[in-house]
């Protein structure tokens, strides 16, 4: 297991229920971004987080959305009572430090709100 | 306001074809860089600028970045259909620190 691992890789929320979005850094690297990709619409910064430490969110909506990075574990999106207009690709990237140029990116998790 | 403007959006040609996809702003950036994405995964990378006017090289791939670090081009030469792919540039400033903003894509189709 070499790279980003994301999970689950399609999840199916009712509108109103709890999504949570799991993703595990590459081995070394302590630095975790989630981004999103709407459909048509290019990928968007959400959240850059350390172990245990949230350095910028300034692209998390104000509500209902929450980012974690544990010291063990991996780092956890939450999306509290979902909307359809939360329905996207859900990507997480890692890097070895602030100073990287360049991610990893993980494959995603398709989050389908019905 | 799209701060990174990709250009074309899609692009559809023949193998053996040469392309040039662009990536603009009126931003300055500190590095800019290029991703592939396939359908159902996630963006690869592809390559990272950071001097203006720099140009990479990745086999039939080039990459260059402006003079005044505002834009770049990707060209690619005699391509081929396992070069279909959504193409990504991000940019990212001094004052965001590890935060890249990404442009839209060109969705790329190269036909046998």
């Amino acid at each position: 297991n070499a790279g980003v691992m994301q999970n689950p890789r399609h999840l199916v929320r009712r509108r109103g229920q709890e999504a949570r979005l799991r993703c595990s850094p590459m081995k070394g690297h302590s630095h975790v971004y989630w981004y999103r990709q709407l459909p048509e619409e290019g990928l968007k910064f959400m959240v850059y987080l350390q172990k245990e430490n949230i350095i910028d969110e300034s692209g998390m909506p104000k509500e209902r959305f929450s980012a974690e990075f544990p010291k063990e574990g991996p780092s956890i999106l939450r999306i509290q009572q979902v909307v359809r207009g939360d329905s996207a690709a859900y990507f997480c990237a890692s890097s070895p430090n602030w100073a990287s140029i360049g991610y990893t990116f993980g494959s995603g998790t398709r989050l389908t709100v019905v | 306001t799209q701060l990174l403007e990709q250009s074309p959006q899609f692009l559809s040609i023949q193998e053996g074809e040469n392309l040039t996809v662009y990536c603009n702003s009126s931003s300055v950036f500190s590095s800019l860089q290029w991703y592939r994405q396939e359908p159902g995964e996630g963006p690869v990378l592809l390559v990272t600028v950071v001097t203006g006017g720099e140009v990479k090289k990745l086999k039939r791939l080039t990459f260059q970045f402006g003079d005044a670090r505002k834009d770049s081009s990707l060209h690619i030469t005699a391509a081929q259909p396992g070069d279909t792919g959504l193409y990504l540039c991000a940019g990212a400033k001094e004052t965001s620190g590890s935060r890249l903003t990404f442009g839209e894509g060109t969705q790329l189709t190269v036909n046998p």
